[in-house]
């Protein structure tokens, strides 16, 4: 079975932090996605990388950014976290034309 | 652009009813379709997919076909179970790997017994 994780479940930050959250496939992907989910937004498309090193601007990428440094691990970055992005972050990656969704990151930006 | 439009919820059944969720979509290629569920406090599942027109979906008792002609591709159950109680989306794709998935906005379906 594809297996996706996320490196927490829950995080409590503060505004104006720095915050990683990290994304690992075991599947040898080589896109990996990173979305948010709001209510009544449904999922929105942040960043999304198709290689090692390379990445692409999702809909909604400001006050973002990725790393992508292995091929089996895909970081989002909020580079000064703002209370407007506390959200469910949901990464995923995709084999045989369907994706793969880790459990989520439940951020809370106080 | 691409766009997927499903019914608004909530929806709320009593157990062994039956279940339609509507997910109507536009596109301008040929695009894969997906519905994904969302069990409380988790990340998203792959329910059943079709790549091509009048293809049908299957999995769990789920059952949705991919209708070309109108556009669409419903969700259907023929009796619910409270275990179904979920948040249900659908989605589409352009067809090529790693083409990021469009999504509709999620319809919570709530099952009592």
């Amino acid at each position: 079975d594809v297996k996706v994780t996320q490196s927490s479940r829950y995080l409590v930050k503060r505004t104006g932090e720095k915050v990683f959250l990290e994304c690992v496939q075991d599947m040898d992907h080589e896109n990996m996605f990173w979305y948010r989910q709001d209510p009544g937004l449904g999922l929105r498309l942040i960043y999304f990388s198709y290689d090692v090193k390379m990445k692409e601007k999702g809909d909604i990428p400001e006050g973002y950014s990725v790393s992508r440094e292995k091929k089996e691990r895909f970081s989002l970055i909020l580079e000064s976290a703002s209370t407007n992005q506390t959200s469910m972050y949901l990464c995923a990656s995709t084999g045989q034309e369907t994706q793969y969704f880790g459990p989520g990151t439940r951020l809370l930006v106080l | 652009g691409d766009s997927v439009t499903q019914m608004e919820g909530p929806v709320t059944l009593s157990e062994e009813a039956f279940l339609t969720i509507n997910c109507t979509y536009t596109a301008t290629g040929y695009p894969s379709l997906f519905w994904y569920v969302q069990y409380p406090g988790e990340g998203l599942q792959l329910l059943l997919k079709a790549t091509k027109a009048d293809d049908k979906g299957s999995n769990k008792g789920f059952e949705a076909t991919y209708r070309k002609e109108t556009t669409s591709f419903h969700l259907e159950k023929g009796s619910v179970q409270v275990s179904d109680s979920a948040v249900y989306f659908c989605a589409l794709t352009a067809n090529q790997a790693g083409t990021a998935l469009i999504f509709g906005k999620g319809t919570t379906l709530s099952v009592s017994s």
